[in-house]
């Protein structure tokens, strides 16, 4: 079984300033990694995925996350906020096998302040 | 090309009752995977539908229970609802290759 860890739950940070978002996965076979952000009531949307290829992967809107396979971690980075950024952003890890379920962390809530 | 839709957006009810939520999935995907997601935690996964079979489930009580229908869209049943089932319950649909699904704007279900 997999497990998803999101270290910070809440992270305030002044607009044009860089941001780290943490996750750390646990899995004993081979993952996905995907990164979701939720506007207030509203659902999901993809933000970025890893699936294989390049650790590095990238957002059309200037986000990027890193696959460290031995560190298990997948930190989502944006080099310079928006306010059109605050959002709930969710790391998510399903098997590399086809159309297993998505296990979630809990969310870290991305406040940038004008 | 359509996204997910979900029916309804909101939904109030009180303990005891039974709930159906709906769900359309994206035009061409076959796998419809329903999640729970409680005030302040990220989703919970409940169980996904596969070809209008049940293809997996989390640890969710038989009295959660779901259909998935010819055309690939997919109910959601709660019967005998609790207090702690108040959330946003969200579907997503999936078909491709990598697993990436697709979510609907889920509904928010307040049991009272």
């Amino acid at each position: 079984a997999q497990s998803v860890t999101q270290l910070d739950s809440q992270v305030p940070v002044f607009e044009e300033a860089p941001v780290e978002l943490r996750c750390n996965y646990s899995s004993s076979v081979s993952v996905y990694l995907f990164w979701y952000v939720q506007y207030p009531n509203q659902g999901l949307q993809l933000l970025l995925k890893y699936l294989s290829g390049s650790t590095l992967v990238e957002s059309i809107n200037g986000f990027e996350a890193e696959f460290n396979k031995s560190q298990t971690s997948f930190h989502l980075r944006k080099p310079s906020v928006h306010i059109s950024d605050t959002a709930e952003y969710f790391c998510a890890v399903s098997e590399a096998d086809g159309n297993t379920p998505l296990v979630f962390g809990k969310g870290t809530r991305l406040s940038v302040i004008a | 090309e359509t996204g997910v839709t979900q029916s309804p957006t909101h939904l109030i009810k009180t303990r005891g009752q039974q709930v159906t939520l709906r769900c359309s999935s994206q035009s061409g995907h076959n796998t419809v995977s329903w999640y729970q997601q409680a005030l302040g935690q990220g989703p919970q996964f409940i169980f996904q539908y596969y070809r209008e079979e049940e293809n997996g489930r989390g640890n969710f009580p038989p009295r959660f229970s779901g259909l998935q229908f010819p055309n690939y869209s997919s109910e959601l049943n709660v019967n005998a609802l609790e207090l702690d089932d108040s959330a946003l319950y969200l579907c997503a649909s999936s078909g491709g290759l990598h697993n990436e699904q697709f979510f609907g704007p889920g509904t928010r279900l307040t049991v009272l």
